[in-house]
């Protein structure tokens, strides 16, 4: 069965902090991995992420894929407390054609002034 | 530019009554899926619709039927409701099924 994990769960920082976040998965054939922030509402897409080692970045966020060791991970430098929210984590198995993204639960992110 | 729309954004049932949840996409995607969300389990899919004329079984699907309106409009019916089903709901489209997709603010149902 195809399973994506974050961690932490939650995470409490100040502003200025540096974030780091983690994905592991397990899937049968892998096709790719996104990351999505959601805050009180519909979650946004972030990053999606296919070949590692390739960092994407998007200003203080950027995100790599390791597929050797099956994870990735999400950094946040400089925090704001706009930056608050739940970052999700999916994974695309790769199904011919059929492709259904998996979500793990979420890191629950709290930036304090 | 509206995106994802759903309605209604919020809705009270008695167990055992009926109730269509509504979703329509502007942005001419071609797959359209729903979750539902609850605390600590993340996004579930119930159902999706890989194109317009197609839909399949998610991970969560029973309790539930869909309907695949035209290529904007992708509907999730409770025929019976059940207190178990209150949750988020949430409808997504994408371009192509291993696409990002795109959210819709979610539809908050109780079911009592």
């Amino acid at each position: 069965e195809d399973k994506v994990v974050q961690s932490p769960l939650s995470l409490v920082v100040h502003e200025g902090d540096t974030v780091t976040l983690n994905c592991s998965y397990e899937v049968t054939n892998f096709r790719s991995l996104l990351w999505y922030k959601q805050e009180k509402k519909a979650p946004t897409f972030l990053f999606m992420l296919t070949s590692s080692g390739i960092e994407k970045k998007s200003g203080r966020l950027s995100s790599i894929l390791d597929k050797k060791e099956l994870f990735s991970i999400l950094n946040i430098t400089a925090t704001q407390t706009g930056d608050s929210a739940v970052y999700l984590c999916a994974v695309v198995p790769h199904q011919g054609g059929s492709e259904k993204l998996v979500f793990g639960k979420g890191t629950k992110l709290t930036v304090n002034p | 530019n509206a995106g994802v729309t759903q309605t209604p954004k919020f809705q009270v049932l008695k167990t055992g009554q009926s109730m269509t949840l509504q979703c329509a996409q502007d942005m001419n995607h071609n797959s359209m899926y729903w979750y539902r969300q609850d605390p600590g389990m993340g996004l579930r899919l119930i159902y999706y619709s890989a194109s317009e004329g197609t839909t399949d079984k998610g991970e969560v699907p029973n309790g539930y039927n869909v309907s695949r309106l035209n290529k904007r409009e992708f509907s999730l019916r409770l025929e019976s409701a059940a207190p178990s089903q209150t949750s988020v709901y949430f409808c997504a489209s994408s371009e192509l099924v291993n696409q990002p997709q795109h959210f819709g603010d979610g539809t908050r149902l109780s079911i009592l």
